[in-house]
């Protein structure tokens, strides 16, 4: 049974194009969390919603529009993609706190890899 | 605003050796936590132990703990007996706005 599941796990497109990502959790957890993973492995939170509230909501371009209809999903849309953007997105859900304020550990998806050409 | 530092970019430890990776940080809120993940060559994020600020005793599970010390500001994370598998990239992550370091690669020798 997965626990976070991201869809696609790979995605390649244009540069200019518009995209989501999916993400869903089976846990109950009540935040949900994205992340971005550089190509130097570096790892940077975007956004955080607990029970549909936005908690944490980085310095990111407002090209990336995190949507949450229920506590058990947190999309990401991203419009007018750049080749900056190419880079892994985690997807993450944890019980309890707001944002990250939670002694429980964050339940990671396995990633998407996304590549602009 | 929080901060977190791993100034390590690289290890290596040979096989059954012990290993400690560091993490210092810095935070003004005197409730905190710390989180350690271990990132594979697979990429998935995986959780390996917690320590809290208030916490009486430093956390351990199974071959890792956390060698603690709240007026350093440090949080190393020490992996005892490696194994090949430990072979990954190593993360420490602070409660609340949850940054992460810039992460350490471990590489076990045979």
């Amino acid at each position: 049974d997965t626990a976070v599941s991201q869809t696609p796990k790979y995605l390649v497109t244009q540069m200019g194009n518009d995209k989501s990502i999916k993400c869903e959790q089976n846990l109950g957890h009540d935040t949900m969390y994205w992340y971005k993973q550089d190509s130097k492995k570096f790892l940077k939170i975007m956004f955080s919603y607990n029970n549909k509230e936005l908690i944490i909501n980085e310095t990111v371009p407002n090209r990336f529009s995190p949507k949450s209809p229920d506590k058990a999903h947190l999309n990401l849309h991203i419009n007018s993609l750049e080749l900056g953007d190419s880079a892994v997105y985690f997807c993450a859900s944890s019980q309890g706190g707001r944002g990250g304020d939670s002694n429980q550990p964050q339940h990671f998806g396995d990633g998407t890899r996304l590549s602009i050409l | 605003a929080q901060k977190i530092t791993q100034t390590q970019p690289g290890m290596f430890v040979q096989e059954k050796e012990a290993v400690t990776l560091d993490c210092t940080y810095d935070t003004s809120d005197p409730s905190y936590g710390l989180f350690w993940y271990k990132q594979p060559s697979s990429g998935e994020m995986i959780f390996l132990i917690y320590q809290g600020s208030y916490d009486q005793q430093n956390a351990t599970e199974g071959r890792y703990s956390l060698n603690f010390q709240k007026a350093r500001k440090s949080a190393n994370l020490v992996i005892s007996a490696s194994q090949l598998g430990d072979s990954a990239m190593y993360f420490c992550a602070m409660r609340g706005d949850m940054r992460f370091g810039a992460g350490t690669r471990l590489t076990v020798k045979p």
